[in-house]
């Protein structure tokens, strides 16, 4: 199976900050890597397809980058309504995987 | 608008089986393979396997393989997911989520996703 480990696990910061997750595929996926969002209580939502696709109606201030093993998504100014898990995903290889997650909230 | 429904949260004992419908509307139900992905408490997201609604083919994780069917009817534009054999470690909310695009054969990212089911094994 291909690991997908995301870093770091949580973050903290302030409104209007940027913020950036890593994520690492244990292996080459090309771009065929995914963000989504997640707050509590609800399901996740679609961001970044293709590792920098922007989905339809997703800000334009959420980002993705990278291709093969090194994948990067940044928030370029953090809203308050950003507070939220953020999941990598590949679909290179079965079984479809998921990173760890990252934990965004505001200091 | 395109949306997924889940049908309710159930109770069941341990070596039960329970059975989680996922109800399609707003698109051509066998146009995009459906997934289901589960989320134990705290903790982060497992796929457990896809069905493609056109054919009925279904490509289940290899954790999952001998206890999860995934089934669908298309006349109703439901997909169902049957755990069996439930332990206190299949607690967790299972999601349905439907492919981005047609032609991906179920390699793809999970654009619509139904509003999930708890289901929780417990004595």
């Amino acid at each position: 199976d291909i690991q997908m480990t995301q870093s770091p696990s949580s973050l903290s910061t302030s409104v209007g900050d940027r913020v950036t997750i890593t994520c690492q595929a244990s292996q080459d996926i090309s771009n065929y890597l995914n963000w989504y969002q997640q707050k509590p209580g609800k399901a996740p939502k679609l961001l970044i397809y293709d590792a920098s696709n922007l989905e339809t109606g997703v800000p334009s201030r959420f980002r993705g980058i990278g291709s093969g093993t090194n994948f990067t998504f940044t928030i370029s100014s953090l809203q308050p309504e950003d507070i939220a898990t953020y999941y990598c995903q590949q679909f290179d290889t079965l079984p479809l995987t998921f990173g760890p997650g990252t934990k965004v909230d505001i200091k | 608008q395109v949306q997924l429904v889940q049908s309710g949260a159930e109770v069941k004992k341990p070596g039960a089986s329970v059975k989680v419908s996922c109800k399609a509307s707003g698109y051509t139900f066998s146009d995009y393979h459906l997934h289901w992905v589960r989320q134990a408490p705290g903790q982060g997201l497992e796929w457990m396997g896809w069905i493609n609604p056109k054919s009925g083919g279904t490509n289940y994780a290899q954790k999952f393989q001998g206890r999860v069917t995934m089934t669908r009817d298309t006349s109703i534009s439901t997909a169902y997911m049957e755990l069996r054999r439930l332990r206190s470690d299949d607690t967790a909310v299972y999601y349905c989520a439907r492919a981005l695009y047609r032609s991906r054969g179920g390699f793809d990212a999970f654009e619509i996703w139904g509003q999930g089911t708890t289901v929780i094994v417990a004595s």
